[in-house]
């Protein structure tokens, strides 16, 4: 157990469907992330909230909405998916500071769209 | 893009060998960064070097960079099965530090 945790750990949705994954961090950190990890790519960022501040990938489409209520909780809301947004969705948090920014990762999110 | 890009994609060695896997980038970093994953699981932080230091160990890791060359390798010495996993090299660069991934050295280590 890493301090972040993600539910639901699988889910499988139809294109049609309205999703929510949910992350929620036990360390105390002020920044949290969403990573998108799809097979023989690179890991990419999805959005981004520090300091109560959201910073976004702009080639992030709109089918994907993130929300921030707390600097404990992240969800990323899922609404009328294609097939190729089938990924390992991962949140990872971190105690940001203008030194280094060490991430810490929950086990993911396998997302599968019909 | 400070992409860092891993090399090999993959590689296989046998128990107690050493393990070398090196990473390239393009831009001005702040500090660099070797995360492990297991299949199918989230991504664990191994190591931090930054931009003034040249190596550093951490147990049987040990991580090099260059900054003249853009590049730097992280070697595990006396490999176990337990190693078999992922590693990711990740950039960050000054003020906002947005860390990027490259794509990853799948390693395998047999009995």
């Amino acid at each position: 157990e890493t301090g972040v945790t993600q539910t639901p750990r699988h889910l499988v949705m139809g294109m049609t469907n309205k999703k929510s994954l949910k992350c929620e961090q036990h360390l105390g950190h002020n920044a949290m992330y969403w990573y998108k990890q799809s097979a023989k790519k690179p890991l990419e960022l999805m959005f981004v909230y520090s300091l109560e501040e959201r910073v976004e990938n702009n080639s992030v489409p709109s089918r994907f909405s993130p929300e921030c209520p707390n600097s404990s909780h992240l969800f990323l809301h899922l609404h009328t998916l294609q097939p190729e947004d089938s990924a390992l969705y991962l949140c990872a948090s971190s105690q940001f500071s203008s030194g280094a920014n060490v991430l810490t990762f929950g086990a993911g999110s396998r997302l599968t769209v019909l | 893009s400070q992409q860092g890009e891993e090399d090999p994609q993959a590689l296989s060695i046998q128990e107690g060998e050493n393990a070398t896997m090196n990473c390239s980038y393009k831009t001005s970093i702040n500090n660099l960064q070797w995360y492990r994953q297991n299949s199918g699981r989230g991504l664990v932080h191994l190591i931090l070097i930054r931009s003034n230091e040249r190596e550093k160990h951490s147990g049987r890791l040990r991580v090099t960079l260059d900054t003249s060359k853009k590049s730097s390798s992280l070697l595990i010495t006396a490999s176990r099965a337990a190693d078999t996993a992922s590693y990711f090299c990740a950039t960050g660069d000054t003020g906002f530090q947005k860390l990027v991934f490259g794509t990853g050295t799948r390693l395998l280590v047999s009995p």
